[in-house]
């Protein structure tokens, strides 16, 4: 069964520096890949996704992820956070044939002035 | 053009009480689903409908009940609520059951069980 590691569970960040996600998949097959961000006292909305093609995918707010198969990654980054970036971000995978997503555990941003 | 509305948005109940979670969407999606979210959990899959009138169990279906009423809407039925049932819930919908189909959340519906 496929599973999603996101390694950090909290991420504190000062204004401005950069920042890297980082999130581990295990599949033996293709998969699709997926960046949900949630606001607080919000639903979840799409950052980004991988299906294919470029291993660099840009997203909204100026994140953008790597797919890395050799290592089963696929780790957010951002060169400049804002305050407004603070929020809680899920990692999630294909999960199979009927297409059900597969969420980690989900990692905190906190970006501090 | 609303996307995916819950409701209610916050509900508490009591051991034993039943409840339906309502969710509609009005983007002519054929696919939706319901998860769960508890703290350090991440969300969890509890029964999705992949198209008008199938229904399907995710990860975590015990205690849980759905309807899938005609395209927009798809409910969620606690009939005994648990305490253990205490979480956020999101209904979501996708175009369709593909794997590369990007799935729409809902607002949330905050459930306690005391």
């Amino acid at each position: 069964a496929q599973s999603v590691t996101q390694l950090d569970s909290q991420v504190p960040v000062f204004e401005e520096a950069p920042v890297e996600l980082r999130c581990n998949y295990s599949s033996s097959v293709s998969v699709y890949l997926f960046w949900y961000v949630q606001y607080p006292n919000q639903g979840l909305q799409l950052l980004l996704k991988y299906l294919s093609g470029s291993t660099l995918v840009k997203g909204i707010n100026g994140f953008e992820a790597e797919f890395n198969k050799s290592q089963t990654s696929f780790h957010l980054r951002k060169p400049s956070v804002h305050i407004s970036d603070t929020a809680e971000y899920f990692c999630a995978v294909n999960g199979g044939s009927q297409g059900n997503l597969i969420f980690g555990k989900g990692t905190k941003l906190s970006v501090k002035p | 053009n609303a996307g995916v509305t819950q409701t209610p948005k916050f509900q508490v109940l009591k051991t034993g009480q039943s409840m339906t979670l309502q969710c509609a969407q009005d983007m002519n999606h054929n696919s939706m689903y319901w998860y769960r979210q508890d703290p350090g959990m991440g969300l969890r899959l509890i029964y999705y409908s992949a198209s008008e009138g199938t229904t399907d169990k995710g990860e975590v279906p015990n205690g849980y009940n759905v309807s899938r009423l005609n395209k927009r809407e798809f409910s969620l039925r606690l009939e005994s609520a648990a305490p253990s049932q205490t979480s956020v819930y999101f209904c979501a919908s996708s175009p369709r059951v593909g794997l590369q189909d990007t799935q729409y959340f809902g607002p949330g519906t905050r459930l306690t069980v005391l």
